[in-house]
């Protein structure tokens, strides 16, 4: 099995920061690589899929990059509204599995 | 508008079975797949399974294999998951999602509570 390993598991940062989240997939993905954003009760949201493309509507502050193991989503300037939780997933690649990352934790300091 | 609809929250005893449902709307419900996902309280997203259900093929987590079973009816543009007997570690809010790739649209979820 695959595993999707990310880091750091929290942080806090500052409005304003440019905040980055790694993903690091045991075995290479190519770049069948989700970000998802989880606010506090809500339904987990869409950000970037195929590691680097913005879901519709998502704002540009919001950036993934990467390929094969290595991956990282970026927040250019945090925004109160960012406060939640990031997952990667790895999806549909052999095996055709679609995997999580355990989260990371965001928080404004 | 493209929308997953789930079933209501459940209550339920251990050892009791259960299937929650995850109906599709405003787009060709054959033409994706459906994911299941597990969110325990306090914790992270896990992927559970998923079905095409254009043809019924599915996948499973092997971390759920055997433990849960997933289907669908076409006919009505509904996904199941459905549980033989509970236990109380099942509780958790239960999500479907739409795949081509990645997960774009989610239900709004079904919260499962199994309690003596």
């Amino acid at each position: 099995d695959i595993q999707m390993t990310q880091s750091p598991s929290s942080l806090s940062a500052s409005v304003g920061d440019r905040v980055t989240i790694t993903c690091r997939a045991s075995q290479g993905i190519s770049n069948y690589l989700a970000w998802y954003q989880q606010k506090p009760g809500k339904v987990p949201k869409l950000l970037i899929y195929a590691a680097s493309t913005l879901q519709s509507g998502v704002p540009s502050r919001f950036s993934g990059s990467g390929s094969g193991t290595d991956f990282t989503l970026t927040i250019s300037s945090l925004q109160p509204e960012d406060v939640a939780t990031y997952y990667c997933q790895k999806y549909n690649s052999a095996p055709p599995t679609w995997t999580f990352g355990q989260g990371t934790k965001v928080e404004i300091k | 508008e493209v929308q997953l609809v789930q079933s209501g929250a459940e209550v339920k005893k251990p050892g009791e079975s259960l299937k929650i449902s995850c109906k599709g709307s405003g787009y060709s419900f054959t033409s994706y797949w459906i994911g299941w996902v597990r969110q325990m309280p306090g914790k992270g997203l896990e992927w559970m399974g998923i079905i095409y259900p254009g043809d019924s093929d599915t996948r499973y987590s092997p971390s759920f294999q055997g433990q849960v079973t997933i289907s669908a009816d076409k006919s009505i543009s509904t996904a199941y998951l459905q549980w033989s007997s509970l236990k109380a570690s099942d509780t958790a809010m239960y999500y479907c999602a739409r795949s081509l790739d990645a997960f774009d649209i989610w239900g709004q979820g079904t919260m499962v509570t199994v309690s003596s």
